[in-house]
């Protein structure tokens, strides 16, 4: 079984609508992170969590929120999708240690029309 | 500014002709390099870390170098499923803790 998994992979969705991307890892890490891909910008950060109570926004942050439900789950929640929204979305972990390597997830593709 | 740059954009190459890819970085103080592997449709997996200038790590056909201002991954005679985009990523410190900042990648093409 993967690592990190995460649901769903594909998702087409209309503007305005409510989105909720999940991921769970088994790898015991504390740090989570959501990024999202887009072509030519290469991987930029939303959000990222050390551990449950903490929750740090990242580069691109707005129109996004997050919730950390246990050290295994980590969601991403966008409130009202709109088109420019739509891109690649990569949920990674890495070791509570400093300057350790990020374990991705499959990711999720979202459309949002 | 931290940042983090790969050159070339996009590479094509023949089964067994050898070729290197770019990761310059403008940080202050390097914290480590890390190189992934990013297949089409799937996560970033990760290759190497480099922490100082000097390193090399080598991983079948791969190898990773490290300079004080960018670091080469050197592939030796390719093969058509090294096909793939390379990303490399630096730590950098923010608000007491770090994140990483990664490159736009290289999109490796092997042909046959």
């Amino acid at each position: 079984d993967a690592d990190v998994t995460q649901t769903p992979r594909n998702r087409i969705t209309k503007t305005g609508k409510r989105i909720m991307l999940e991921c769970s890892q088994t790898k015991g890490h504390d740090r989570m992170y959501w990024y999202r891909q887009d072509p030519g910008l290469g991987l930029r950060l939303i959000y990222y969590s050390f551990d449950v109570k903490d929750i740090n926004k990242g580069e691109i942050s707005d129109g996004y929120s997050v919730s950390r439900q246990a050290q295994a789950k980590f969601s991403l929640s966008l409130e009202s999708a709109i088109p420019n929204q739509t891109a690649l979305y990569f949920c990674a972990t890495s070791d509570p240690d400093y300057y350790n390597e990020q374990f991705f997830g499959p990711g999720t593709r979202l459309t949002v029309l | 500014e931290d940042q983090v740059t790969q050159s070339p954009e996009a590479l094509r190459l023949q089964e067994g002709e050898s070729s290197s890819l770019n990761c310059s970085y403008t940080v202050s103080g390097l914290r480590g390099l890390f190189w992934y592997r990013q297949d089409p449709g799937k996560g970033p997996e990760f290759l190497f870390t480099l922490y100082s200038a000097g390193e090399e790590k080598e991983k079948e056909r791969l190898k990773a170098t490290l300079t004080k201002k960018e670091s080469f991954l050197h592939i030796t005679a390719p093969k058509p499923e090294d096909s793939a985009t390379y990303l490399c990523a630096v730590p950098i410190p923010t608000s007491g803790t770090y994140k990483y900042i990664f490159g736009t990648g290289t999109r490796l093409k092997v042909l046959a």
